[in-house]
């Protein structure tokens, strides 16, 4: 069975640093999102994505995240300075269409990343 | 805005148990409400779903009921295994402009010993 994978499985780096986390979503899907989850809370949206560009943001997609599909398989979220707060577990998730219904997300394992 | 609040885990069961792990949220509009399971070192996966009042999703087992009157979607199991030991998300869809993106509750973990 298909499914969304996301490497690496952990990642620490230290406040300050870029990080770049890789996710390969399912192959025909045309739908791709970022969520992330501090530790004891709710799982957030961050940002979606589809036909290049993104389709809706939150609050939390500050100018400091990017995301990118820089090839036909991998899609990407970048933190350019890491902070403290950003210690969290970041979802990549794909669906095949968006529009018209609430169609399933299928979601990857999650990166643990740790700011220190 | 949209919200959904679970009940803290852990829940620790014993093998055979009744399982109900309370779900309720506040939304604007008619939205539709998921239960997702997250096995340890996967993704979270959709165990099942309801998208009008009374309906019941149910799956493996699992079942849980669309309550608008009292704005839950509590998940039941009569008999838990130690296979279902995981975290469970309770979600929402309330779409609103043509944004399908889903509301989570924090989680509630169950650990079932055999």
């Amino acid at each position: 069975e298909p499914e969304v994978t996301q490497t690496p499985s952990h990642q620490v780096t230290q406040m300050g640093q870029e990080v770049i986390l890789r996710c390969v979503p399912i192959s025909n899907h045309l739908y791709f999102y970022w969520y992330r989850q501090i530790l004891g809370q709710k799982v957030e949206f961050l940002v979606s994505f589809y036909n290049n560009e993104i389709s809706e943001k939150s609050e939390i997609f500050d100018d400091q995240f990017s995301v990118e599909r820089p090839d036909g398989s991998n899609f990407t979220l970048k933190i350019r300075s890491t902070k403290l707060e950003d210690s969290a577990m970041y979802f990549c998730a794909s669906s095949e269409r968006s529009a018209g219904g609430p169609y399933e997300q299928y979601f990857g394992p999650g990166t643990r990343l740790t700011v220190t | 805005g949209n919200s959904v609040t679970q009940m803290e885990g852990p829940v620790t069961l014993s093998e055979e148990a009744f399982l109900t792990i309370n779900c309720t949220y506040t939304a604007t509009g008619y939205p539709s409400l998921f239960w997702y399971v997250q096995y340890p070192g996967e993704g979270l996966q959709l165990l099942l779903k309801a998208t009008k009042a009374d309906d019941k999703g149910s799956n493996k087992g699992f079942e849980a009921t669309y309550r608008k009157e009292t704005t839950s979607f509590h998940l039941e199991k009569g008999s838990v295994q130690v296979s279902d030991s995981a975290v469970y998300f309770c979600a929402l869809i309330a779409a609103s402009g043509g944004s399908y993106i889903p509301t989570f509750g924090r989680g509630t973990s169950l650990i079932v010993h055999p």
